[in-house]
């Protein structure tokens, strides 16, 4: 079974606070991403990476950064956390044949 | 641009069949995926469709029609534990597997 493995299930930050989100996998998959879920809104693409080092903007990359310095790590990074960035954020990693993405259990964000 | 519709909530009965539509607009196409996701939970996979037709696994079937840019899921033999929300997503064409999702479909299963 393909595990991923967010740092955290549920984390309260000030405003203006740096945050870490980590997402580990353990199956050395290439394509890992990073969403946010809002009520109404669905799944909302961050960034992704295809490949350690490499990233590209998803649908809405304003006020995130991520890191991919190894296979099976990839960070979300918020710089300057702002209430808006209130949410769940869920990373998710696809396998190798492009046929299935496994997903973390979530990390539930509260920025005060 | 890209853009993947879903209805937003539907309604069913217990032992009922439904279907649930999903149409999409996007600058390329390698895949398309259907997830469920109960309250509270990450999404779990279903079903994943490339080629035009039909997929079947069990009570959850799957449909693409690429030219129309168009997909199904249908779910027989309705349970309550079917109450849930059903999210389409599709792997945007090209080298980076860009993997774009709707907003899903909130489907309640009566008694």
């Amino acid at each position: 079974d393909v595990k991923v493995t967010q740092s955290s299930r549920y984390l309260v930050k000030r405003t203006g606070e740096k945050v870490f989100l980590e997402c580990v996998q353990d199956m050395d998959h290439e394509n890992m991403f990073w969403y946010r879920q809002d009520p109404g809104l669905g799944l909302r693409l961050i960034y992704f990476s295809y490949d350690v080092k490499m990233k590209e903007k998803g649908d809405i990359p304003e006020g995130y950064s991520v890191s991919r310095e190894k296979k099976e790590r990839f960070s979300l990074i918020l710089e300057s956390a702002s209430t808006n960035q209130t949410s769940m954020y869920l990373c998710a990693i696809l396998n190798r044949a492009n046929t299935e993405a496994f997903f973390g259990q979530g990390t539930r964000l509260t920025v005060v | 641009g890209q853009n993947i519709d879903q209805p937003t909530e539907m309604t069913a009965t217990e032992g009922a069949i439904v279907q649930i539509n999903c149409t999409y607009q996007t600058s390329g196409f390698n895949g398309l995926f259907w997830y469920q996701q109960h309250a509270g939970e990450a999404p779990t996979f279903l079903s994943y469709n490339v080629l035009d037709g039909l997929e079947e696994k069990g009570r959850f079937s799957s449909f693409l029609s690429r030219s129309k840019g168009y997909s199904y899921l249908l779910l027989k033999e309705l349970q309550m534990k079917d109450s849930a929300s059903y999210l389409c997503a599709v792997r945007d064409g090209g080298a980076t597997n860009k993997l774009i999702f709707g907003t899903g479909t909130l489907l309640a299963v009566q008694p």
